[in-house]
Formats: C-alpha cells, structure tokens, sequence
C-alpha cells in the first residue's frame, strides 16, 4: 500500500528565516496534496499538485512535485508567527481513490 | 455557498455504546469520504460514499459503517464504542469524475470515549 512520510516531524524556527518540509510517497502518484491544521480545528488546502514539476507558491509558501523521485516539498520563506500550525501531505491512491496523509510536520515559529 | 458541514461539534460517549456523526457535502458535491485523525497523527480513511453506496473501504473493523442519502449527505456509525474510537472525525466531500481534484474537509467531530 502506498505510504507517505514527511520529515521533520518536528521544526522550531525562528522569524524570518527559511526552511524545507521533505514528503515522500512509497509508490507513484499523480496528485499531491498539502493541508494546514491549526490545533483542534480541520484541514485547510493550501495546494493541490497534479504532475511532475509542477510548482506551486502562495504568500510565503511554496510547494513543489517530483513524482520520479517520489518527492514533494513544501518551502516556508521567512517566516512569521501565523504560520505555526501542523502541516501535512497527503498522496493520492488512484487505486483505492483515497488520500494517504503523512504523520505531520509541527511548525513553532518562534518571534 | 456554504462548505462541508459536520454535526454535532463535540461528543461524549461510554464504552459499549453507539454513536452517529452527521456530513453535508459541499453543494454541487456528491461524493463523500470519512477519515479519523487520532490525536497527534495523521487522518486515516475510514469509507467513501457515492451514489449511495459504499465505493471504498480502509482497515477499520465492521463496527464501523455508513449510510449516503439521495441528498448526498452521508452518516457515520460506530458501534460498541473503545477508548481508541476517541478522535477527530472528519468528512470530505468532492465531485466524482468532474475533474476536480480538490477535496473539501469538513470541521469535524470530536469524539471523547470514557
């Protein structure tokens, strides 16, 4: 069965500087999705990524597919408080037609 | 236009009991999908409904079932509740073969067993 993992789990970073969350999926897949979850509340989309190479950016987040290398990355550019939150990604299961998410990435966004 | 609805917010059960959470799609959606997310996890796929029938199914036991309605909201049922049934539950909605790709979350339920 296709498995995604992400990595960090967990990321402490302070205002303004730049960082990398690593998601990787088992097996190929055409559609990447990546969510934001504040504590206690649901998943909000911020990009859905349907082929290889594809890049998408919105605000200080950008995201990006590689699906030869089985491998997306959400890039976080000088970062403020707000953007705390869990973040996840999930793939897409043609087969099964459902999304498997990854554990999450925790983001403390330190002042 | 409202999005995907759950009902209710928050809910308490005992052990052994049963209990029923509630989705409404978002309009002009007709396909719906549950997921739990335990605590400091990631959501796990329970079911997906469309065209009122069950089209796919994750590992979760048989205590775990649903029903769609012609209306295209959807319930879910688990019965003889466990301490590990406690977690968010969560609804999805989308469009089956429209195109769309995007997959709309509801704000789901909290489920507390004691």
């Amino acid at each position: 069965e296709l498995k995604v993992e992400q990595n960090p789990l967990f990321l402490s970073m302070q205002e303004g500087k730049n960082y990398t969350i690593y998601c990787n999926f088992s097996t190929t897949s055409d559609r990447l999705y990546w969510y934001r979850q504040d504590p206690g509340k649901s998943l909000e989309s911020l990009f859905v990524l349907l082929s290889n190479g594809a890049v998408k950016q919105e605000g200080r987040l950008m995201a990006s597919l590689d699906t030869k290398a089985r491998l997306s990355t959400l890039h976080i550019t000088a970062a403020v408080h707000d953007l705390s939150a869990t973040y996840f990604c999930a793939s897409w299961d043609g087969a099964t037609n459902k999304l498997i998410f990854g554990t999450g990435t925790l983001l403390a966004v330190q002042p | 236009d409202a999005g995907v609805t759950q009902s209710p917010t928050h809910l308490i059960k005992t052990r052994g009991q049963q209990v029923t959470l509630r989705c409404s799609p978002k309009s002009g959606h007709d396909t719906v999908s549950w997921y739990q997310q335990a605590l400091g996890q990631g959501p796990q796929f329970i079911f997906q409904y469309y065209e009122e029938e069950e089209r796919q199914r994750g590992n979760f036991p048989d205590r775990f079932s649903g029903h769609q309605f012609p209306n295209y909201s959807s319930e879910l049922n688990v019965n003889a509740l466990l301490l590990g049934d406690s977690a968010l539950y969560l609804c999805a909605s989308t469009s089956w073969g429209s195109g769309s790709y995007e997959q709309y979350f509801g704000p789901g339920t909290r489920l507390t067993v004691t």
